[in-house]
């Protein structure tokens, strides 16, 4: 299979514990994104790497957040210090940069509990 | 503020008849247009895709259709089919200083095809 692929599908954590979420894209891609949807809401963008370098954060990832994607290959998404509200789908995408208008393809997502 | 709205959360159609979901943008910076359907506990699955370019693609079953001056797209399935039953999300893109092409998704219209 050479889709995006997500580790845990699922986890279920106490507030205040760290977690490490691991996103593998399509080998191919150059460009990685990791979003978040909520309960009745579209996936929000959180951040974009091109390659190993990270271009891009918005301004719901906190301090408590970090990303890498020390290869340019695989990226994880950390947060610390774990807060009820960080409970979500966090939703990993890649794309290849062929220029303009390029479709990203999402992994099936890690549904994160924080008790 | 929701930059990209799909202000039907829900809609029923009848197997084999025309299922028409709709979306609106404010940003005109947007020029990249895309359509995801999703599944309980997956990942989105792109579509279909235009650019600001164009009015109309087509793809299969699937057409989407473009109007700038309205900031309006939608997206026409037909025949419509139970296994299309799903959430479908509009997305939007425009490059932003990061490089990235982040999308900013609606909040999704659940379509239900009855048999």
């Amino acid at each position: 299979d050479t889709g995006v692929s997500q580790d845990p599908r699922h986890k279920i954590t106490k507030r205040g514990q760290n977690v490490t979420f691991r996103c593998d894209p399509i080998s191919e891609h150059n460009r990685l994104y990791w979003y978040r949807q909520t309960l009745g809401q579209g996936p929000e963008f959180l951040t974009y790497f091109q390659n190993e370098a990270q271009l891009e954060k918005s301004r719901l990832l906190s301090d408590r957040f970090s990303a890498e994607r020390p290869k340019g290959s695989f990226s994880t998404l950390e947060i610390q210090r774990t807060e009820q509200g960080d409970s979500a789908m966090y939703l990993c995408a890649s794309s290849l940069d062929r220029g303009f208008y390029n479709e990203q393809f999402f992994g099936p997502g890690t549904r994160l509990t924080v008790l | 503020d929701q930059q990209v709205k799909q202000n039907s959360p829900s809609l029923s159609v009848q197997e084999g008849r025309i299922s028409i979901l709709n979306c609106d943008y404010t940003n005109s910076m947007f020029d990249y247009f895309l359509w995801y359907k999703k599944y309980p506990a997956e990942g989105p699955t792109f579509l279909i895709s235009i650019s600001s370019i164009k009015d109309k693609n087509e793809d299969g079953r699937f057409t989407v259709f473009l109007n700038k001056s309205a900031k309006h797209l939608s997206l026409h399935i037909v025949p419509s089919q139970p296994g299309d039953s799903a959430v479908y999300f509009c997305a939007a893109s425009g490059l932003t200083q990061g490089g990235s092409e982040k999308l900013v998704f609606g909040k999704g219209t659940k379509l239900t095809v009855n048999p």
